[in-house]
């Protein structure tokens, strides 16, 4: 059974401070990684995608990827009241989607 | 560029009773999905379309769930009859191409059987 797992939360983080999420796989053959942001009541949108090994900078947002440890992380640096919302990472493996459950992140002003 | 229309937004049915979700996909876009998604959870893929050929089903309760998208271009969901369970929020995305993660999801449609 091919698991992608989030801390749920919620995350509670300061205004201006860096927000540091965290995902794990298990399927070491995946490929490619995906954090979409879903606010309350609204759908999922895609705010990053990576799909080799190291950083990936978007503005104030960064993957990372580990393909060693199986782990993908996303930092937002200068967290905004905005940023509050349930990141989702997703794990592209054989050709599926694998969804993790979400972690809720909460900027504190 | 239009994005990923659904209808209805609500819908609420008692249990037994059928309902059915629409989807039109981003224009150009061969590659269409239906996910559930149940409060607190990642979305659930219940089919997924590559025009009007079914790529995946394999999570679709085919007993009470149905799918179609005879034209490759819009799609249906339907469901009879409904079952408590089933009270959740339909998605639709779509993608330009096959096998990728980058998807476009609708407002979905959230729904409440009684």
């Amino acid at each position: 059974q091919k698991e992608v797992e989030q801390n749920s939360g919620p995350l509670s983080v300061p205004e201006g401070a860096i927000a540091s999420l965290n995902c794990t796989y298990s399927d070491r053959g995946s490929q490619s990684f995906f954090w979409y942001r879903q606010y309350s009541g609204k759908s999922p949108e895609l705010i990053m995608s990576i799909y080799s090994n190291g950083d990936k900078e978007d503005g104030r947002f960064t993957a990372q990827l580990n393909k060693a440890s199986q782990y993908v992380s996303l930092l937002i640096r200068d967290s905004q009241p905005s940023d509050s919302a349930t990141y989702l990472c997703a794990v592209s493996s054989n050709y599926q989607l694998i969804w993790g459950a979400g972690t809720k992140l909460i900027i504190k002003p | 560029e239009a994005g990923v229309a659904q209808s209805p937004r609500y819908k609420i049915i008692e249990k037994r009773q059928s309902v059915a979700f629409w989807c039109n996909p981003i224009s150009g876009h061969a590659t269409l999905y239906w996910y559930q998604q149940i409060l607190g959870q990642g979305p659930k893929l219940l089919i997924q379309f590559q025009n009007n050929g079914v790529v995946d089903d394999s999570q679709l309760p085919k007993d009470r769930f149905s799918a179609e998208r005879l034209k490759g271009v819009d799609s249906t969901l339907k469901i009879q009859p409904a079952k408590l369970e089933d009270s959740a929020v339909y998605l639709c995305a779509s993608s330009q191409i096959l096998n990728t993660g980058e998807l476009f999801f609708g407002e979905g449609s959230r729904l409440t059987v009684l």
